[in-house]
């Protein structure tokens, strides 16, 4: 089972500052399937990238992916404060297709 | 518009047994892999099974293997969790979610979920 590993856990920054988050995998992850999601509280997830580093339809271009193999990054280039939430990362090339554990996004 | 509705939580003892349910719009169903995914009060997801766009293909994780079974009606765009021997680790907020036509994928849709309580 690949396990992913998110850091860090919290990461405290103002708007306009870059963002960088990082999703680590204990195994390769098979042709990049990999997605990360923003969720906002009382809200289901929002899928913002998938095979690493395609941006999902509407979603800003401030977000980016980048990655392979066992190294993948969420960057949001300026922060809006709408961008402030949980953030999770999950690989889907093999089951179990486990998320990652959250990186918290928070002013 | 796409839109998944997630229906059948509720309150139940330890080894009790639910049916969640999704029903969903505004795609052809039967094109689709489907997942069910859940979050614990407080906590971070956690993927619990995929099912296949004609149901042949099923994935569950560790966690829930032997006691929940995931199943499609495409006829009537559904998707279902039944889950037997509920234990009180499977409290959480259950969603469905629509992934690839080609595979289990990233899910660009949810619904909002259905909240499964299991306590005595």
């Amino acid at each position: 089972e690949i396990v992913l590993t998110q850091s860090p856990g919290t990461l405290s920054l103002s708007p306009g500052e870059r963002a960088t988050l990082s999703c680590r995998a204990s195994q390769s992850i098979s042709s990049s399937y990999l997605a990360w999601y923003q969720q906002k509280f009382g809200q289901a997830p929002r899928l913002l990238i998938y095979d690493a580093s395609s941006r999902a339809t509407g979603i800003p271009d401030r977000f980016s992916g980048s990655g392979s193999g066992t190294d993948f990054t969420l960057t949001v280039s300026r922060l809006e404060p709408e961008d402030f939430a949980v953030y999770y990362c999950q690989m889907y090339g093999t089951s179990p297709y486990t998320f990652g554990q959250g990186t918290k996004l928070e002013i | 518009q796409v839109q998944l509705v997630e229906s059948g939580g509720g309150l139940v003892k330890p080894g009790g047994s639910l049916r969640l349910s999704c029903v969903v719009s505004g795609f052809t169903f039967s094109d689709y892999y489907m997942s069910w995914i859940r979050q614990a009060p407080g906590k971070g997801l956690e993927w619990v099974s995929s099912i296949s766009s004609s149901g042949t293909y099923i994935w569950y994780a560790d966690s829930v293997k032997g006691r929940f079974t995931i199943s499609r009606d495409n006829a009537n765009n559904s998707l279902y969790l039944r889950m037997n021997s509920l234990r009180a680790g499977d409290t959480a907020l259950y969603y469905c979610a629509r992934g690839k036509s080609y595979a289990p994928g990233s899910y660009n849709y949810w619904g909002q979920g259905t909240l499964v309580t299991v306590s005595s």
